[in-house]
């Protein structure tokens, strides 16, 4: 059965002080990791799909790596509007299930 | 461009009485559909799926039920709810051959 551990649970940065999330998955043929942002009260919404190790998307202050065992989320010089929670999920196999982790809540203080 | 709904936004309903959400998709065809659950601390949990009209597939045995009657309407329904119903129900969807899903805004249901 698929796993995704996300941590830390959360965090709380100042505005401009980067810092990184992890994603650690175990799945048993990996085809696609997923980030998501969600704020509070609704849906999660789509950033980033990787699909192996070594790839890289941006996205404005976000950047997501991934490796054979984990992903990360680099956020640089973050800013108070990228407060929310982060999810990452993974799919595998040739079904169309994608687990998700519990994610972490990143505060952004100005 | 694809635009996901889903009604009511919030719903607050007694135990034992029905239910029924409802999520449309705009934008596009033969989408797969899925209806999660969030709770507080907790991940996403798939509860169904669909990959087309009449389609339904259940991840976790419960009281709850799905329906797709047209190619873009997704229903969750109830015909008694209990009290560990309620929670944040999302919809959402993809293109079929791709893995990337589009969440619509939710529904928070609180069953009292």
């Amino acid at each position: 059965e698929d796993q995704v551990t996300q941590s830390p649970e959360a965090l709380r940065l100042q505005e401009g002080e980067s810092s990184s999330l992890n994603c650690s998955y175990t799945v048993s043929g990996l085809r696609g990791l997923f980030w998501y942002r969600q704020d509070p009260g609704k849906g999660p919404e789509f950033l980033f799909t990787l699909y192996s190790a070594g790839e890289e998307k941006e996205k404005e202050r976000l950047k997501a790596t991934l490796t054979k065992k984990e992903s990360f989320l680099h956020i640089t010089a973050p800013k108070p509007e990228d407060s929310a929670t982060y999810l990452c999920a993974v799919t595998s196999g040739g079904y169309q299930k994608v687990t998700f982790g519990i994610g972490t809540k990143l505060q952004v203080i100005p | 461009s694809q635009t996901i709904h889903q009604w009511p936004a919030t719903l607050v309903q007694p135990v034992g009485s029905p239910l029924s959400l409802e999520c449309t998709v705009e934008g596009t065809s033969n989408p797969n559909l899925y209806w999660y659950r969030q709770a507080a601390g907790r991940g996403l949990q798939l509860l169904f799926y669909s990959v087309g009209i009449g389609q339904i597939s259940s991840e976790v045995p419960q009281n709850l039920s799905a329906s797709r009657p047209q190619d873009r309407q997704f229903i969750l329904s109830s015909k008694k709810l209990l009290l560990s119903d309620s929670g944040f129900y999302l919809c959402a969807w993809d293109r079929g051959g791709t893995d990337t899903q589009y969440f619509g805004p939710g529904t928070r249901l609180t069953v009292l």
